[in-house]
């Protein structure tokens, strides 16, 4: 079993939608979470941090739900340059962190 | 300017060449890391070094080497031993006390 899960998509969505991703994490020792968003031949760039129940910046909102092992981020009127894919990040070996293979967003005009 | 610089952006090695990749960064981070990603792939670790002249071997060590003899720097080797060596390799940092990790723009390998 992976470290990390995530949906790969891709998630197709017009612009305004609201869209949800979800990541699943298989040790119940995590510390802290992250979403980052990467482009296409590019470097992930750091989205959200995770450390309690959620977070929230802008129009993204992050939320962790510990007994059931997963984290989620929710994306409000979506825009075209939220195309990316979006890389759910796990650190629970203190700064040892596990990736997951990311989800793939299209938003059409 | 501050940040994570790596070179060079792409790289194009022979079979049976060692190459290395630089990764420099000007944060004052403690901690540095390098991973792999393949087309369609998370990121997996290949090695990190908390602190200077002190390194960890990732989960895909196998086929690679490193060196931290100075804060800044975080040179990754490919070695001939690293049977399938293509992929966009990305160094990435962590100041001390924090979790956040912050990327340079990667370096993408293609082995001939």
């Amino acid at each position: 079993r992976k470290e990390v899960e995530q949906d790969p998509g891709p998630f197709n969505v017009p612009e305004g939608a609201t869209v949800a991703f979800n990541c699943t994490y298989s040790n119940s020792a995590s510390q802290s979470f992250f979403w980052y968003r990467q482009d296409c031949r590019k470097e992930p760039k750091l989205l959200m941090s995770v450390y309690s129940s959620g977070n929230e910046d802008g129009r993204f909102t992050a939320q962790l739900n510990r007994a059931s092992q997963y984290i989620s981020l929710l994306i409000r009127d979506s825009k075209l340059s939220d195309s990316a894919t979006y890389l759910c990040v796990v650190n629970y070996n203190f700064n040892k962190f596990y990736f997951g293979s990311g989800t793939k967003l299209n938003v059409k005009p | 300017d501050g940040g994570i610089t790596q070179s060079p952006k792409y790289l194009f090695r022979k079979e049976g060449q060692n190459v290395t990749l630089s990764c420099e960064q000007n944060l004052n981070h403690d901690a540095m890391y390098w991973y792999r990603q393949d087309p369609g792939q998370g990121l997996r670790l290949i090695y990190y070094s908390q602190i200077v002249n002190d390194f960890q071997k990732g989960d895909i060590a196998e086929g690679y080497s490193v060196s931290r003899e100075k804060k800044e720097s975080f040179p990754l080797t490919v070695t001939s031993a690293q049977k399938n060596p293509t992929a966009f390799y990305l160094c990435a940092s962590i100041a001390g006390g924090t979790d956040t990790q912050y990327f340079g723009p990667g370096t993408r390998l293609t082995v001939l």
